[in-house]
């Protein structure tokens, strides 16, 4: 069983509308993460939260908005998506972003399809 | 700049042969060095990591690898495959001792029966 939690499981939204994606863990790490994998390619880093705080944002469209309320949570809201979106979004968290310290645990991904 | 090399993007192996699987890495400052396995319809797990301790990394599912400095590698062994390691592998380096990593582009292992 995964230990960070990713939903829906499945998406499919068209180009015109909101929807948002949800990602929790209850380990108590502190830093989160959202990537993008196409399909038969490895992932790409998009936005990493530490401490609540956007750390790092690899020059996403703004179609993508990640949010983090609390540290447990991290959303990733969506909006006038384009067909090249359709990918596996994966969430992941960390104890910290000292790749020293406890490993990375990914969540099973949102599978989006754009129509 | 770093890179991050797999050879093969495609491996098969008969149950029960070795499993080896290439990763070869650029990198101007000494590497943290990984490997992550990941089955279809999920998300990464990770098998082990080079992070400047012993160069030989022992990881699970009876995994391990070996970083050889003089050859920029850091390739991925099991001495006996099994059906259920039939998955994707990446290789990974990371930039500046972060989760901000540079994957290869992976490798598909495949097991014969």
């Amino acid at each position: 069983d995964t230990e960070v939690t990713q939903t829906p499981k499945h998406l499919v939204m068209g180009m015109t509308n909101k929807k948002s994606l949800k990602c929790e863990q209850h380990m108590g790490h502190r830093a989160m993460y959202w990537y993008k994998q196409k399909a038969k390619k490895p992932p790409e880093l998009m936005f990493v939260y530490s401490y609540e705080k956007l750390s790092i944002n690899e020059s996403v469209p703004s179609r993508f908005s990640p949010e983090c309320p609390n540290s447990s949570l991290l959303n990733l809201h969506l909006h006038a998506l384009q067909p090249e979106d359709s990918a596996l979004y994966l969430c992941a968290s960390s104890q910290d972003e000292n790749i020293r310290n406890a490993p990375q645990h990914f969540g099973d991904g949102t599978r989006l399809s754009i129509l | 700049a770093q890179s991050v090399t797999q050879l093969g993007s495609h491996v098969s192996v008969s149950e029960g042969a070795l499993v080896l699987l290439r990763c070869n890495y650029s990198s101007s400052v000494p590497p943290y060095l990984f490997w992550y396995v990941q089955y279809p319809n999920q998300g990464l797990q990770l098998l082990l990591k080079y992070t400047s301790a012993a160069t030989l990394v022992k990881g699970i599912n009876g995994f391990e690898a070996e970083f050889k400095k003089s050859e920029t590698s850091f390739h991925l062994t099991k001495p006996s495959a099994h059906m259920s390691d039939a998955a994707e592998y990446f290789c990974a380096v990371s930039l500046s001792g972060t989760y901000k990593y540079i994957f290869g582009t992976g490798t598909r292992l495949k097991v014969l029966a």
